[in-house]
């Protein structure tokens, strides 16, 4: 059973174009996360769900824009796809605990965009 | 959240231990360090993470040292499936959730 999914695992698409990548998360998890990875490998939070709600949003273009219509999923909607937007996209789930030990992340296996 | 500091790669025989070694000297009080490590063209994975204590699973054991400026992960027996990016986060358990990556340790496990 796949824990963390995404499609499409593969996205390319030209500049300017609209498109959207979706996740799915079967661990019953109250959170859920995207993250970024450029070509040079570094991992950027850009937003998290708590709920449906909004909590993070890490100075990401309007041009993101996530939408959670439950907390099982956490879609990432992108407008005017540009050349800088080509990255991994990867999303992830987790359990808050508040005042706990700590909140392990289960991640997707990553969608890589490409912008051309 | 406190920066860290690891060895950009690190080359470990199949078999042995791999000591993956995290400075992280300006961690505060109520700051956890957490182990990710993300295997060539897939997302990251959980480790392991800790306060104050050693830690151990199934996976690894964590030393963290008494002042808690820097830490040590050990994978006891590595294999070839451990070649990965290792990075190590400290972070505030709070409602900020979250995770700050940086370079990470690139560790290939050689046979």
């Amino acid at each position: 059973d796949t824990a963390v999914s995404q499609t499409p695992k593969y996205l390319v698409t030209q500049m300017g174009n609209d498109k959207s990548i979706k996740c799915e998360q079967n661990l019953g998890h109250d959170t859920m996360y995207w993250y970024k990875q450029d070509s040079k490998k570094f991992l950027k939070i850009m937003f998290s769900y708590n709920n449906k709600e909004l909590i993070i949003n890490e100075t990401v273009p309007n041009r993101f824009s996530p939408k959670s219509p439950d907390k099982a999923h956490l879609n990432l909607h992108i407008n005017s796809l540009e050349l800088g937007d080509s990255a991994v996209y990867f999303c992830a789930s987790s359990q808050v605990v508040l005042r706990g030990p700590g909140n392990e992340q289960f991640f997707g296996p990553g969608t890589r965009l490409t912008v051309l | 959240d406190a920066k860290t500091t690891q060895p950009t790669s690190m080359d470990c025989a199949e078999g042995r231990a791999a000591n993956l070694p995290c400075n992280h000297s300006t961690i505060s009080g109520n700051e956890y360090v957490y182990w990710y490590r993300q295997i060539h063209s897939q997302g990251p994975q959980y480790i392991i993470h800790g306060l104050k204590n050693n830690e151990t699973n199934e996976m690894a054991s964590l030393i963290i040292t008494e002042d808690r400026k820097s830490s040590t992960l050990i994978l006891p027996h590595a294999t070839l499936r451990d070649t990965a990016v290792y990075y190590c986060i400290v972070r505030v358990d709070s409602n900020d959730y979250k995770l700050s990556f940086g370079a990470g340790t690139t560790v290939t496990v050689r046979a």
